[in-house]
């Protein structure tokens, strides 16, 4: 069955550090991936999706993402964390040929320390 | 921008009562879904619809749950009887030709 893991529940990092947060998906196909950003009592915003081509992939608020087929994982990464960047993170697999569904991980909380 | 708006923002209900969560999508978007997310847990699928018909739905969306798209802009999520389990944020989607969902900000409902 399809799955995504995010194997970091909660990840803490200096305000300024780099960041990079984990995700792998289980997955037949070619997968489309999507990382989602939520803030506390707040909706999901996408950050980047990968649907083909180029394996790196820039989104918005600074944030960039690298498709590995062989390793089956779609890693989240910031150079430069801002305090504002603290939310909960989820990856996700769309899955085209079930009603274009997301099997989201479980997410992975970000704590930034000033 | 164009977003996806959901009403109401909470809706506290008696167990074995029906509730109607409701969604605008993006105006010219197609493809429409419902999630749903148990505090404390992930994000789960219920529903995807197009073409004023289900095209997918979970073990989670039975009998108790229907969709509907009641006019050329709303989208609705009904819980027939409201079962305790039933406490959730519940998320509308929509999404065009480039398979993006794009998420509105969610319906708490508490079951009492």
């Amino acid at each position: 069955a399809q799955s995504v893991t995010q194997p970091d529940i909660h990840i803490t990092v200096s305000e300024g550090a780099s960041l990079e947060l984990r995700c792998n998906y289980s997955y037949g196909a070619t997968p489309y991936l999507f990382w989602y950003v939520q803030s506390p009592g707040q909706g999901l915003q996408l950050l980047l999706k990968y649907f083909s081509g180029d394996t790196l992939v820039q989104g918005i608020k600074g944030f960039e993402a690298e498709f590995k087929r062989s390793q089956s994982s779609f890693n989240l990464r910031k150079p430069s964390v801002h305090w504002s960047d603290a939310a909960e993170y989820f990856c996700a697999v769309g899955l085209m040929e079930y009603g274009n569904k997301l099997v989201f991980g479980a997410g992975t909380i970000l704590r930034v320390k000033s | 921008e164009p977003e996806v708006t959901q009403t109401p923002s909470h809706q506290v209900t008696q167990m074995g009562q029906e509730v109607i969560l409701r969604c605008v999508p993006i105006s010219n978007h197609l493809y429409f879904y419902w999630y749903r997310q148990i505090l404390g847990q992930k994000v789960e699928f219920l529903v995807s619809f197009y073409n004023n018909e289900i095209s997918e739905k979970s073990e989670i969306f039975d009998d108790q749950f229907s969709v509907e798209r009641p006019d050329g802009s709303n989208f609705t999520l009904k819980i027939r009887s409201t079962k305790l389990e039933d406490s959730a944020m519940y998320f509308c989607a929509s999404s065009g030709d480039t398979n993006e969902q794009f998420f509105g900000p969610g319906t708490r409902l508490t079951v009492l």
